[in-house]
């Protein structure tokens, strides 16, 4: 089946300990990013990835880290957690991000930083 | 580069009736549209899309949408709506720097 797996799905942390949120696509995708969805303000795009080792920041980079070592997997790395970036967060992919594609979206991962 | 905007927060319709989902759109070029759907607790689904070709896209779920150059919208269209369609709504174009808005909130009441 095609799809975006994220991981966790829920984590509760203390600020500035330091955690990793797995993307992983199965459908040879090009194209992938990260957003945050919070209350009133959407999903902002956090950073984006157009090929492997091709990554470039979004509308929200601050306090965010990401790597594109290989095609499938994009993880989002927050090196110093705080509570500012409790928020729900989606990772998605497409054949390309220009032109006619359409993006799918992995189920979210609900962080909370106490 | 392109962008949308969607006008209303909030759409409220009684189950049965029409639904619009409003979308417009500003663009260089040939416009590339879509729309999603985050029903609760759930990631962002894929609804239909416009590329080029015919005005009026069918997609998934029963939802249509027609694209009016004239008007630059894309409005998205569903003419029985049910309870199930209460959602968030996202209107789209493919700026790789575009970050979506907050979307419209659409509830069908029963």
């Amino acid at each position: 089946e095609a799809q975006v797996t994220q991981n966790p799905r829920y984590l509760i942390t203390v600020t500035g300990k330091k955690l990793t949120v797995t993307c992983s696509q199965n459908m040879n995708h090009e194209y992938m990013s990260w957003y945050r969805q919070d209350p009133g303000l959407g999903l902002r795009q956090i950073y984006y990835s157009m090929n492997v080792e091709v990554t470039d920041k979004g509308d929200v980079p601050e306090g965010y880290k990401v790597s594109r070592k290989e095609k499938r997997n994009f993880p989002l790395i927050l090196e110093s957690p705080s509570p500012n970036q409790t928020s729900l967060y989606f990772c998605a992919s497409s054949l390309q991000r220009e032109g006619r594609n359409e993006q799918f979206f992995g189920p979210g991962t609900r962080l909370t930083v106490l | 580069a392109q962008s949308v905007a969607q006008p209303e927060d909030q759409v409220n319709v009684a189950e049965g009736n029409p639904l619009t989902v409003k979308c417009t759109y500003s663009v260089s070029g040939n416009p590339y549209l879509f729309w999603y759907v985050q029903y609760p607790n759930r990631g962002l689904q894929f609804l239909l899309k416009y590329i080029t070709g015919d005005n009026l896209v069918k997609g998934s779920y029963g939802f249509e949408a027609e694209f009016n150059k004239s008007q630059t919208s894309f409005h998205l269209k569903k003419p029985s709506a049910l309870v199930s369609d209460s959602a968030l709504y996202f209107c789209d174009s493919n700026d790789y720097k575009l970050s979506f808005g907050a979307g419209t909130t659409v509830t069908v009441r029963a």
